[in-house]
C-alpha cells in the first residue's frame, strides 16, 4: 500500500497570505489528523477529520481550518499567515476514529517570511 | 503543560547498550503510543499499549505502563546507530476520545 502523501513538501509564503496543504491518506483509512511541529512547541494536534466531519480540534485560532473529501483526502488551510506559523505540518491517517495506530506523512515544511 | 512528558530530554549511549526513556502523563488514558522520528523516515509508529496492559514487546522494544503512577517506559535493547532519533510518547485523554497529545520527546544518540 502507498503511504500517506502530502503536497507540497516545501512552501515559502509571505505574512498575510493564505496557504492550502493537501494530504492523501492510506487507501482504506478514514481518519485524517493534522499536527503542527515546531522546535518550541513540539507536536501539537490541530484537528481530526472522519467521514468528512471535523471530530476534534486542538487549541489553534480560527485561521486554521480544514476539510475532508468523500475519498478521505484532506486539506488544511491557514489564512492571514503569521511568522509564527512557520512549522512542519504533519498529516496522519488511521483506519478508524480514536487513538489507534497513526501513519504519518513526510510533512509540509512551511516558511513564512 | 503537556499531557505526556518524556524523560530524559536527551540521551547518548554506545552502540550495543540499552536505552530507557520514560513518559509521564497527567490524566487517565485509554492507551499510550510511542513514536520515533528521524530525518530519514519521518514520524513512525512503534508500539501501542492499552490502559489495561502492563507490558508489551515488539522486537528490541519493550514498553511498560503503570497507570497508578501515570507513567510509561520504552526500553530499546542492543541499540544500533540506526536507532538515533527522537522518541515521543502520545496519549489520548479518557475524556477526549479523539484527541492525541504528544510529549516533547527524548533525543537519542547512539554512538557507533
Amino acid at each position: 500500500k502507498a503511504g500517506v502523501t502530502q503536497t507540497p513538501r516545501y512552501l515559502i509564503k509571505t505574512r498575510g497570505q493564505q496557504v492550502t496543504l493537501s494530504c492523501s491518506p492510506i487507501s482504506g483509512h478514514r481518519s485524517v489528523s493534522w499536527y503542527q511541529q515546531t522546535p518550541g512547541q513540539g507536536l501539537q494536534f490541530l484537528f481530526e477529520y472522519f467521514s468528512e466531519t471535523q471530530r476534534n480540534k486542538g487549541n489553534f485560532p480560527g485561521r486554521f481550518s480544514g476539510r475532508q473529501f468523500s475519498n478521505s483526502r484532506s486539506e488544511m488551510n491557514v489564512s492571514t499567515l503569521e511568522l509564527g506559523d512557520s512549522a512542519l505540518y504533519l498529516c496522519a491517517s488511521s483506519l478508524d476514529r480514536g487513538l489507534g495506530e497513526q501513519y504519518f506523512g513526510p510533512g509540509t515544511r512551511l516558511t513564512v517570511t | 503543560s503537556q499531557q505526556g512528558e518524556e524523560d530524559p530530554q536527551a540521551l547518548s549511549i554506545q552502540e550495543g547498550e540499552n536505552a530507557t526513556m520514560n513518559c509521564s502523563y497527567k490524566t487517565s488514558i485509554n492507551n499510550l503510543q510511542w513514536y520515533r522520528q528521524n530525518s530519514g523516515r519521518g514520524l513512525v509508529h512503534l508500539i501501542l499499549i492499552r490502559s489495561n496492559e502492563r507490558e508489551k514487546h515488539s522486537g528490541r522494544l519493550r514498553v511498560t505502563l503503570d497507570t497508578s503512577k501515570k507513567s510509561s517506559s520504552l526500553l530499546i535493547t542492543a541499540s544500533r546507530a540506526a536507532d538515533t532519533a527522537s522518541y515521543f510518547c502520545a496519549t489520548d485523554a479518557e475524556t477526549s476520545y479523539d484527541k492525541v497529545i504528544f510529549g516533547p520527546g527524548t533525543s537519542l544518540s547512539v554512538i557507533p
